[in-house]
């Protein structure tokens, strides 16, 4: 299996911060990432598919980068809507992969 | 406008097989490229990928729990199901079904269902 780390695990910021996540893949898996936000007792929401396109709707201060198997959301100016927790899945081979999840305080 | 809903018991017993049901619409799992996943979160953790079918009947599923998962499609052409045998109290968490978009990525979810799995 694929692992996927994500860094932080967790981070507090502040309305108006620029946050970065990280997440890592175990092996090359090809820009097959994307990322999901999550509130709290709520589904996943796609928000970036394939490293770097952005989903509808999605506000531009999400952007998404790759460096390797190294791969990062970048969130410019954090909102108080952003307060979430942040999931990359690869989808390179089976199985689907998931990382632990970055969860986003304030 | 496409929806995915996520049906089933709340609660089964140690042992118990559990069958999951995604209704959806707005697609159709006929078309060329589709595909319904499941996915589930235990309270407080990750999300973990459970299966996939595709449209043209392709059904990868995860091979730590391969021989415990059936995902198939439905009786009516709306609806996939997932099954899951010999059900443990830590298969407790959220379901959810999920349309695979044309990138592979989950584009659009259910609001999942929480199983309980308690004697």
């Amino acid at each position: 299996d694929i692992q996927m780390t994500q860094s932080p695990s967790s981070l507090s910021a502040s309305v108006g911060d620029r946050v970065t996540i990280t997440c890592r893949a175990s092996q090359t898996i090809s820009n097959y990432l994307h990322w999901y936000q999550q509130k709290p007792g709520k589904a996943p929401t796609l928000l970036i598919s394939v490293v770097s396109h952005l989903q509808s709707g999605v506000p531009s201060r999400f952007t998404g980068s790759a460096s390797g198997t190294e791969y990062t959301l970048t969130i410019s100016s954090l909102q108080p809507e952003d307060f979430a927790t942040y999931y990359c899945q690869q989808s390179y081979s089976i199985p689907r992969t998931f990382g632990q999840g970055t969860r986003v305080e304030i | 406008q496409i929806t995915l809903k996520e049906s089933g018991p709340t609660l089964v017993k140690p042992t118990q097989t559990l069958t999951l049901t995604c209704t959806f619409s707005g697609f159709s799992l006929s078309t060329s490229g589709v595909g319904v996943g499941w996915i589930r979160q235990p309270p407080g953790k990750a999300l973990e990928w459970l299966a996939l079918i595709y449209w043209d009947d392709d059904k990868p599923t995860s091979p730590s729990l391969k021989n415990r998962l059936t995902i198939s499609r439905g009786t009516s052409n709306n609806q996939v199901v997932l099954t899951m045998t010999n059900m443990d109290p830590v298969d407790t968490a959220t379901y959810y079904c999920a349309l695979r978009g044309n990138t592979d990525a989950y584009d659009i979810w259910g609001p999942g269902t929480r199983v309980t799995v308690s004697s």
